[in-house]
This record gives structure tokens, C-alpha cells and sequence, in this order.
């Protein structure tokens, strides 16, 4: 059975700082792997979605990594704002096919301090 | 991308009574989802609606306590049946275009 793990589970920051979330996963069998953001009481927006074939997709201030055979996915936030507090989800698809549910990460909640 | 509304946006409801969430998709697709979010907890996958089709549950989840209609490409809904307090939750309905993954902004369902 797939786990997600998402370390640390919270981070507080200062404005400004480059910082690193992580999220490993058990099985390496997996379709793709996306990031998610949810603020509080609200839905996902996903972030950063990469294929299992691919090592990094980046967009504006965000750059998210995949290492398959370890198990292993890094999302980089840089020079990081208030307005990136929230919490990000790691969530994998498995490769089967008849399987439908991703496999979410319970989330690092991050606050960034003005 | 998909965008996903969903009604309501939260409710509070009585032990025992049910409520129906609608989701509504801009687009035409094959498969919605729906998740529960317990509170601090992750998303869970309740079930698959296809259109002309009976939803697929996962394990844990029964037609009769969540019977989901899917009437045509665009459209899903959820009902919570006879609920409890450990019902309270957000539910998330979801759609994937291509290979990713979206979400409406979730219904937060308390139940007294």
C-alpha cells in the first residue's frame, strides 16, 4: 500500500528565504506526481504536476523535483512571501491503471512572517 | 484547466438529516471524483462517478450513505446521507483533463 510522507509538517520563515518542502512516497510504481497549495478551509490548487519519465518542472518562483527510484520529491520555494502561506500537498498516482485515488501527503503547513 | 464550482460553499446541518452537494465542471470529462477531507486530515477518495454509469466506491464508502448521481459530462453530485457528527468534513470534487489533477473549492459540511 502507497504512503506519502510530507517533512517537516509545519515551517514558519521569513519573508524572503528560499525554503524546501519534502515528501517521500513507499511505492516507486507511480504515474506521475503533483503539488498541491490549500489555504485554509478552501480547496487544492495544484502547483507542479511531474511525470514519472521527468526530473523537474518548474513554474515562476517554484522549481519541484522527482527522484522515482528513491522515493523522493522536493518542491523549492524562492525568496518566499506572505502570500505563500498555506498548506502543500504532495500527492502521487499510481501506475495501475484500475487504481484511481491518488495518495496524498498530510501536508506542510507553511507560514511565511512579514 | 478545469474549473470546478461546487454548492454549496458550507453548510451546517442536524445529526440524521442528509445534504446534496452539486459540482459543476466548465468542461465535458469522463471521470469525476470525490474526496473527503477530515478535519487535519488528508483527502480521501470516496468514489469514481462515470457518466451512464454507477459510481465505483472505495473501500469504506457505501451507496447508501453517499449515493452519487452523474446525469451527464458536466455535472456530479454527492449526498451525505443521515449524517453524524463524524461527517463533518470538506468534500472536494475533482475531474482529471490530460494528466492532471483538479479541484472545486470544497463544500465544508459541519453536522450538529
Amino acid at each position: 500500500k502507497q504512503e506519502v510522507t510530507q517533512i517537516p509538517a509545519a515551517l514558519s520563515v521569513p519573508e524572503g528565504e528560499n525554503l524546501v518542502l519534502n515528501c517521500s512516497f513507499t511505492d516507486s510504481a507511480i504515474y506521475n506526481l503533483q503539488w498541491f497549495r490549500q489555504d485554509p478551509g478552501k480547496g487544492l490548487t495544484s502547483l507542479l504536476l511531474i511525470q514519472s519519465s521527468q526530473r523537474e518542472q518548474t513554474s515562476g518562483r517554484l522549481n519541484a523535483s522527482l527522484d522515482k527510484s528513491s522515493g523522493r520529491s522536493t518542491l523549492y520555494i524562492a525568496a518566499s512571501q506572505p502570500g505563500d502561506s498555506a498548506t502543500y500537498l504532495c500527492a502521487v498516482r499510481p501506475q495501475d491503471t484500475g487504481r484511481r485515488a491518488l495518495t496524498f501527503g498530510s501536508g506542510t503547513r507553511l507560514q511565511v512572517q512579514p | 484547466s478545469a474549473v470546478i464550482s461546487q454548492k454549496p460553499s458550507r453548510d451546517i446541518c442536524q445529526r440524521g438529516t442528509s445534504l446534496t452537494i452539486q459540482c459543476q465542471v466548465d468542461s465535458q470529462v469522463t471521470m469525476m471524483f470525490w474526496y473527503r477531507q477530515q478535519p487535519g486530515q488528508s483527502l480521501t477518495l470516496i468514489a469514481t462517478a462515470n457518466q451512464g454509469s454507477e459510481a465505483t466506491y472505495e473501500s469504506g464508502f457505501v451507496i447508501d450513505k453517499f449515493p452519487i448521481s452523474r446525469p451527464n459530462l458536466t455535472f456530479s453530485t454527492l449526498t451525505v446521507s443521515n449524517m453524524s457528527p463524524e461527517d463533518s468534513s470538506i468534500y472536494l470534487c475533482s475531474v482529471r483533463e490530460l494528466a492532471e489533477q483538479y479541484f472545486g473549492p470544497g463544500t465544508r459540511l459541519t453536522v450538529t
